[in-house]
């Protein structure tokens, strides 16, 4: 247990539908990210929030957009997504982001596995 | 090509063996993740160096920033350590590697 926690685990959706997925952190961390793993893939890091601002959108399509309402929030709303947008989606959280060229400890959720139809 | 490639990409081995997995880049950087990923998804950060060595428990990390090389030891292996082992690094964003896949038999 980590402390981050991710609902649902499990998301199956049509193409038409609008889903959301969320990600709640209980460790007192400014800074959470979205992240995208496809199989046979390499993570992806997909947003970065920090004391609820977005810092990092890595040319994510607008099909997902993500919501930091606090600290210890994140969401990640989906429509009209596509097939080969079946991944595992993990969030994770950390104290606070750093500057570039500089990676800390990232406490991860245990990811909800999305399949689109 | 990946700016972060691991070695082997799979590797089994039996329990009480030493294991090293290798972690290359070919961008600057100044800090490295290990990362440990069990299957059903959840993952957990192992380590984050910078230089140096550093140990907890039976895992051992290194890294040499001009050799752009990173290492992963495990010592005394046990099936419990089969998971896959991911390495990142950070340069304009964070960067992963494809994974190492670990299976440890009794």
């Amino acid at each position: 247990e980590t402390g981050v926690t991710q609902t649902p685990r499990h998301l199956v959706m049509g193409m038409t539908n609008k889903k959301s997925l969320k990600c709640e952190q209980h460790l007192g961390h400014n800074a959470m990210y979205w992240y995208k793993q496809s199989a046979k893939k390499p993570l992806e890091l997909m947003f970065v929030y920090n004391f609820k601002e977005q810092t990092e959108n890595n040319s994510v399509p607008s099909r997902f957009s993500p919501e930091c309402p606090n600290s210890s929030h994140l969401f990640l709303h989906l429509h009209t997504l596509q097939p080969e947008d079946s991944a595992l989606y993990l969030c994770a959280s950390s104290p606070r982001t750093s500057g570039r060229g500089f990676v800390e400890t990232q406490y991860f959720g245990p990811g909800t596995r999305l399949l689109v139809l | 090509k990946n700016e972060v490639e691991q070695s082997p990409q799979n590797l089994t081995a039996q329990e009480g063996e030493f294991i090293t997995i290798n972690c290359s880049y070919s961008v600057g950087i100044s800090a490295l993740h290990w990362l440990q990923q069990h299957p059903g998804g959840g993952i957990v950060s192992l380590f984050m160096l910078s230089s140096g060595k550093k140990k907890h428990g039976r895992l051992i990390a290194t890294i040499n920033i001009q050799e752009k090389h990173s290492s992963l030891h495990i010592t005394a292996s046990h099936p419990r350590d089969s998971a896959v082992y991911i390495c990142a690094v950070r340069y304009r964003k964070l960067i992963f590697g494809t994974g190492t896949r670990l299976q440890v038999f009794p």
